[in-house]
């Protein structure tokens, strides 16, 4: 079945560092990638929507400096948290669709957990 | 946008019972899946079912999408059942998902 892999799966730096979080889809080409962030006890919410090859769409609320989405290739998309502050620490997990294939399940990665101190 | 809430919100169960969870949305969708979120974060997705039914093992769901509703079914209930489901749909090709807050399930031996 379709794997999407996230690296890290666990992060804890100080604050004012830069994290970068990859997405990949290891046996699928995935034009639309899809970042959520999840903090304890809450929801999976909507952060941005990665098209490859464009600039991504962020969800109203997420800081587009902040949170810096490349997705470069139709298998990458990587998430760089700018400037991380302990409000950032969260869990963040990616997912990806398959492409060109509307009514298709989204695969998940396992999400990175952030602690920033 | 869309709206999903999931019931219950919280379930505590003995061991071998069984439970259904709830998922009704606001709007017509063509994406529906049923996750079970682990202790470490991972979505395990179990079902792909934005509409009719389907079974895996003790679990099975129900999508009725002209009313606007899922259910997850969970038979014979174990330990390891333990966790939270979350209900997420999506209502246009290529959109994300939408998360329900989820149930959270106990199970206790």
């Amino acid at each position: 079945g379709a794997v999407v892999s996230q690296h890290p799966s666990w992060v804890i730096c100080k604050s004012g560092t830069s994290v970068k979080i990859e997405c990949r889809s290891l046996d699928f080409q995935a034009t639309t990638m899809f970042w959520y962030r999840q903090f304890p006890k809450q929801s999976l919410m909507l952060m941005a929507t990665s098209n490859e090859g464009s600039k991504a769409t962020y969800e109203q609320g997420v800081e587009k400096d902040k949170f810096l989405i490349n997705h470069a290739s139709l298998t990458l998309s990587t998430l760089t948290v700018t400037s991380a502050h302990p409000e950032d620490s969260s869990f963040y997990i990616c997912s990806a669709r398959t492409r060109s294939i509307s009514n298709q399940p989204q695969h998940f990665g396992d999400g990175t957990r952030l602690s920033i101190l | 946008g869309i709206q999903v809430e999931q019931s219950p919100p919280d379930l505590i169960l003995q061991e071998g019972a069984n439970s259904t969870l709830r998922c009704n949305f606001s709007d017509s969708v063509n994406n529906l899946q049923w996750f079970h979120q682990n202790p470490w974060g991972q979505l395990i997705n179990l079902f792909y079912i934005p509409s009719g039914t389907k079974q895996n093992g003790r679990l099975s769901a129900t999508t009725v999408a002209t009313e606007r509703y899922s259910l997850l079914y969970i038979s014979s209930s174990q330990t390891t059942d333990s966790g939270v489901y979350f209900c997420a749909v999506g209502n246009q090709a290529g959109t994300a998902l939408i998360f329900g807050k989820g149930t959270t399930l106990s199970v206790s031996s």
